[in-house]
């Protein structure tokens, strides 16, 4: 267990809505990064949010936003869904602490299913 | 950019010792990860090397070469509960604490 809750854990939606995938993160920790992992990949960078600023985004459209909030719980908001985006979402926070590897712990992911 | 290899697919035997390797190449280098993830479940962190050298963590250990851009992770006395991909991933950059992972290596491991 990382501390790092998301929710939902499933869901399924159809080509062209939107949906809204949420993570609260490990106590203490101000950082929170998404990561989208397709079937058999490894999980790809979407964005980092780091004391509610975006600070740092992979190769993802616009379409792809977030929000951190002051309590570093954040939501990953995905709009005109496509098929493609049917996937794991993976949501890891950090501690910002000089000398520590700053590791990510991740949660336990949202599976979302488009059709 | 970032271009992280690994190989797909591993098998070994229960008892027996697996090396797994990661080659990268990537500006502002900053660490490179490796992390479990058992199918359907969260990648969990194993270990991080940012200098060059062998770290050693119980029954893993992971070696990196800055210079060769080379990366390998060591598995003594597999168990069947090892059998999970193993994600190689690399930091680049003090600002924002960004990981790019590898596809994964899927290890099985047989009695």
């Amino acid at each position: 267990e990382t501390g790092v809750t998301q929710s939902p854990t499933h869901l399924i939606k159809t080509r062209g809505q939107q949906v809204t995938l949420r993570c609260s993160s490990q106590s203490g920790h101000n950082t929170v990064s998404w990561y989208q992992q397709a079937l058999g990949q490894g999980p790809q960078f979407i964005f980092q949010y780091y004391r509610e600023e975006e600070n740092g985004r992979g190769n993802f459209p616009p379409r792809f936003s977030g929000l951190q909030f002051p309590n570093y719980s954040s939501e990953l908001n995905v709009n005109a869904l496509e098929l493609d985006d049917s996937a794991l979402y993976l949501c890891a926070s950090s501690p910002r602490e000089a000398g520590g590897p700053g590791e990510l712990f991740f949660g336990e992911g949202s599976r979302l299913t488009v059709l | 950019g970032q271009n992280i290899d690994q190989p797909t697919e591993m098998t070994a035997t229960e008892g027996a010792i697996v090396q797994i390797n990661c080659t990268y190449q990537t500006s502002g280098f900053n660490g490179l990860f490796w992390y479990q993830q058992h199918a359907g479940e969260a990648p969990t962190f194993l270990s991080y090397n940012v200098l060059d050298g062998l770290e050693e963590k119980g029954r893993f250990s992971s070696f990196l070469s800055r210079s060769k851009g080379y990366s390998y992770l060591l598995l003594k006395e597999l168990q069947m509960k090892d059998s999970a991909s193993y994600l190689c991933a690399v930091r680049e950059g003090t600002g924002a604490n960004n990981l790019f992972f590898g596809t994964g290596t899927r290890l099985t491991v047989i009695p």
